[in-house]
């Protein structure tokens, strides 16, 4: 089945600088790949996402590249604020087995520094 | 995001019990899931359905089960729970399980003792 691998694991920037969160995955068949916020106690909600056909995708401060060559894909946030501060998640979907359902990576803490 | 819903929010039961959660969506999405999340591990799935009547297996399925009578309901049953099934469990749907995205309930926190 699919493995999604997140790096890093904390992630600690100042406000107003970049944050940069990788991941990748392992079947090269997967074709979806959201990424999710999750605020302490909260549910995970989806901030962007990109298929296979895209390379890059922007939605204001937040963009996602996929390199479907090398199997990873990124997350940038700019110009971070406090309130970008929360846990990050990758995910992905493959088209083996049957499963429809997404592998998350292990997620990253992201702190915001004032 | 106030179109999925899970009940309880909050669980709290004893080692071999059984204990049902509840989702329920307004969506009409074809496709719902359940995960589970712990530190370190991040979200698993569960099980997850395609249809009403529809449901498969995701990566940890054991001692859990699913049905899906109604397109709006999927229940998760634990028929006999275990300590090591104390988690968050996420209900999740989507219009298809293809690359439309998954959107999350608020999750329910289950204690086993």
């Amino acid at each position: 089945g699919e493995n999604v691998e997140q790096h890093p694991s904390t992630l600690s920037v100042q406000e107003g600088d970049s944050a940069v969160i990788k991941c990748t995955y392992s079947d090269s068949a997967s074709n979806y790949f959201p990424w999710y916020k999750q605020e302490l106690g909260k549910r995970p909600q989806l901030i962007i996402d990109i298929r296979s056909n895209v390379g890059e995708k922007k939605d204001q401060r937040i963009a996602v590249t996929l390199n479907k060559t090398a199997k990873h894909f990124s997350l940038h946030i700019t110009e971070t604020q406090p309130e970008d501060s929360a846990v990050y998640f990758c995910a992905a979907r493959g088209q083996g087995g049957g499963a429809d359902g997404l592998t998350f990576g292990k997620g990253t803490h992201l702190i915001i520094q004032p | 995001d106030a179109g999925i819903t899970q009940s309880p929010r909050y669980k709290i039961t004893e080692t071999g019990r059984q204990v049902t959660l509840m989702c329920h969506q307004t969506w009409s999405h074809s496709y719902m899931f359940w995960y589970r999340q712990d530190l370190g591990h991040g979200l698993r799935l569960i099980y997850y359905s395609a249809a009403a009547d529809i449901t498969d297996k995701g990566e940890v399925p054991d001692g859990y089960v699913v049905s899906r009578s109604k397109t709006e309901n999927f229940p998760l049953t634990l028929e006999s729970a275990t300590r090591s099934q104390t988690s968050v469990y996420f209900c999740a749907s989507s219009e298809s399980g293809r690359d439309q995205p998954q959107h999350f309930g608020d999750g329910t926190r289950l204690s086993i003792l």
